[in-house]
């Protein structure tokens, strides 16, 4: 079956504007999570959803940054006014309902570049 | 607190060489999962192995095994006779049903296998 899903794969934006990062989980994970991933960085947990609420948005970096779910499905990551250092590889992951030792499948992840 | 360290940022072999990524991790839980994800130069992160806290059991899957010791809090991966398509950062992570889904990640192993 598809696997995650995300869009675009590679973005290129001027400090200041705003970006979507979308990301479509696999039919049916309840769980969908985003993290950051720098240059030759490990990955930084930046939020979860549990259906179309978030309980955990410890790992946001900033007010600039914010995430929403529709539907129980599709996620947007948006960032207000970028700044270059959030040039990073943003990386989405669903997880199947269950307890909590399923394992997360990742998407391919999207390349931010702030210029 | 929950914790993953990977103290080897970066470990070069030649092909067929045997290697060993190592993993510790902290948790006060006394159930918990570990993971290990392998992450080609494609960029996706790939699912490898999950292993329960009550399960200490050693698992070997064609080249690769692991290495569950509770009493030192390790989780280390072995990949026996390396190949050059065995180069990737692998991670090692950590969840459990106290963590709020959340899975936490150490900083990866970067693996370059030399023809």
């Amino acid at each position: 079956g598809a696997g995650v899903s995300q869009s675009p794969s590679n973005k290129v934006t001027e400090k200041g504007k705003d970006v979507e990062l979308r990301c479509d989980p696999i039919s049916g994970h309840t769980a969908l999570y985003w993290y950051r991933q720098s240059l030759g960085q490990g990955l930084e947990f930046l939020i979860y959803f549990q259906g179309n609420s978030a309980p955990d948005k410890s790992g946001l970096p900033s007010d600039r940054f914010s995430a929403e779910r529709t539907g129980g499905s599709v996620s947007t990551l948006t960032i207000q006014r970028t700044q270059q250092e959030d040039s990073a590889v943003y990386l989405c992951a669903s997880k199947p309902p269950g307890q909590g030792h399923n394992e997360q499948f990742f998407g391919p992840g999207t390349r931010l570049t702030v210029l | 607190a929950q914790k993953v360290t990977q103290a080897q940022t970066e470990i070069s072999v030649v092909e067929k060489e045997d290697v060993t990524l190592d993993c510790v991790y902290e948790t006060r839980d006394t159930t918990y999962y570990l993971f290990w994800y392998k992450q080609p130069p494609s960029g996706e992160l790939v699912f490898l192995i999950r292993r329960n806290s009550f399960d200490e059991q050693n698992e070997i899957s064609g080249r690769y095994s692991w290495n569950f010791q509770k009493s030192t809090s390790s989780f280390n991966f072995t990949i026996t006779a390396s190949q050059v398509v065995d180069s990737a950062v692998y991670f090692c992570a950590l969840t459990g049903p106290n963590t709020g889904n959340q899975f936490y990640f150490g900083t990866g192993t970067s693996l370059t296998v030399i023809p």
